[in-house]
């Protein structure tokens, strides 16, 4: 039971263009989600996280989103650059101590062309 | 201020053998979590140490297991290795607050033969 989707593989996207990234869920009692991005031979990185008393948080040139009727969450990247080209896996999680596990989707390969 | 580190990088194993991976927490760190990335997958949940007790465990049969050091570092354990097993294993640390964000190692590269 994948509870958390990323349904596109890869995405190229423009140099200086906006990059947007999707993740869906279906398990409503999530309420953190996170988006990590990996370069080949390292571990995740943390990029953003929103909570769901919000829909928006920016950091930057990355702003998620999250329509939490729609148990639908994206990341935007503007501009986007060359070094933005990773695997973006977009996270969820629980409040609360002891519910602390992340369940990951599948991954986004995000292609920066010049 | 010190990242998470994993050791080793890669390692070669055959079928049946037992494996034990390494992981130092960030510093500040008290909870560590390991992970399983097959080819291709996202991260799995394998289970989370905190004060040197399990403290949940995802959907892995009990031939893979943990320890928690005083200083939070941490081992993964897996007994009776099978092909499947092969994978990129992650651990990531945390503090113990709601909300956190799980920072992760480089990973150990598991290949079993």
């Amino acid at each position: 039971d994948q509870q958390v989707k990323q349904n596109s593989p890869s995405l190229s996207v423009q140099e200086g263009r906006i990059s947007i990234l999707n993740c869906d869920y279906t398990n409503s009692m999530f309420d953190y989600f996170l988006w990590y991005k990996k370069y080949p031979a390292e571990g995740p990185t943390f990029l953003i996280s929103i909570s769901s008393i919000k829909d928006k948080n920016e950091d930057g040139r990355f702003t998620v989103f999250l329509n939490k009727s729609a148990k639908h969450l994206s990341l935007h990247i503007v501009p986007s650059q060359p070094g933005d080209s990773a695997v973006y896996f977009c996270a969820a999680s629980r409040e609360g101590f002891g519910n602390e596990k992340l369940t990951f989707g599948t991954g986004t390969r995000l292609t920066i062309i010049p | 201020e010190t990242g998470v580190t994993q050791s080793p990088t890669h390692l070669i194993k055959t079928r049946g053998q037992q494996v034990t991976l390494r992981c130092s927490s960030q510093s500040g760190h008290n909870t560590v979590s390991w992970y399983q990335q097959a080819l291709g997958q996202g991260p799995q949940f394998i289970f989370q140490y905190y004060r040197e007790e399990e403290n949940g465990r995802g959907n892995f049969p009990p031939r893979f297991s943990g320890l928690q050091f005083p200083n939070y570092s941490s081992e993964l354990n897996v007994n009776a290795l099978e092909l499947d097993d092969s994978a990129l294993y992650l651990c990531a640390s945390s503090t113990r607050l709601p909300y956190n964000e799980q920072f992760f190692g480089p990973g150990t590269r598991l290949t079993v033969l």
